[in-house]
């Protein structure tokens, strides 16, 4: 029973061309992440929210921004995608701050 | 900042051995550290989580040891199957409040049948 769910898992965009990856949790958690992962590269926090409270970190480039409509769903928009913008991107969630994160199973972005 | 290092970077046993995965981490002062499993081209899996008064943690065929002070942990896995192949990655939590998971890059391991 998938718990933190990614859709879609594969997402084909044009460069420059504004796209949405969607997260949504059944797990009732606080706190919704978004990273971004490059092959064989360690994943990199882009920003998370604690229930509505958003917290970008700081080398998160503006073409990057999020939003949390509700407890169960949460949104990456990127603005214009770059070449250097494919990648893996992965939702988490967690109860509290510094507890144990539940992953998606991502969503592989790829930038023709 | 907080810098996390996975040694090996790809690792390659024969079915049924015991290994040790290695993570380092350059703070000490973490609230907890928790080990992931990620297969190729899927999102990552929780295994086992330590917090920082913690010294290991087991379940099944693995366990988990952490020695904050010299800044390490290790995964042993026991008996290893073909189907724990995989990337495994470490990632630590720094000090309460710091929302941030800081990943090593994973260990990518093989068990050859």
């Amino acid at each position: 029973d998938a718990m933190v769910i990614q859709n879609p898992r594969y997402q084909v965009t044009q460069f420059g061309k504004p796209v949405t990856l969607s997260c949504s949790q059944t797990l009732n958690h606080n706190v919704m992440y978004w990273y971004q992962q490059k092959s064989s590269q360690a994943p990199k926090l882009l920003f998370h929210y604690y229930d509505k409270d958003f917290n970008n970190e700081a080398d998160t480039p503006d073409n990057f921004q999020s939003r949390r409509p509700n407890t169960s769903f949460c949104f990456l928009d990127i603005r214009s995608p770059g070449l250097g913008d494919a990648a893996m991107y992965l939702c988490a969630t967690s109860l509290t701050g510094v507890g144990v994160a539940f992953f998606g199973q991502g969503t592989r972005l790829t930038v023709v | 900042k907080q810098e996390v290092t996975q040694i090996p970077a790809a690792l390659s046993v024969p079915e049924g051995e015991n290994l040790v995965l290695n993570c380092s981490f350059t703070d000490s002062a973490i609230y907890n550290l928790q080990w992931f499993r990620q297969d190729p081209g899927k999102g990552l899996t929780s295994l086992l989580l330590i917090q920082s008064s913690q010294r290991e943690q087991t379940s099944g065929r693995l366990n988990a040891s952490l020695d904050k002070s010299s800044g390490r942990s290790t995964l042993y896995i026991a008996a290893s199957q073909p189907g724990d192949s995989a990337t495994y990655l470490c990632a630590v939590r720094s000090g309460a409040g710091s929302y941030q998971l800081t990943f090593g890059k994973g260990t990518k391991l093989s068990v050859i049948p």
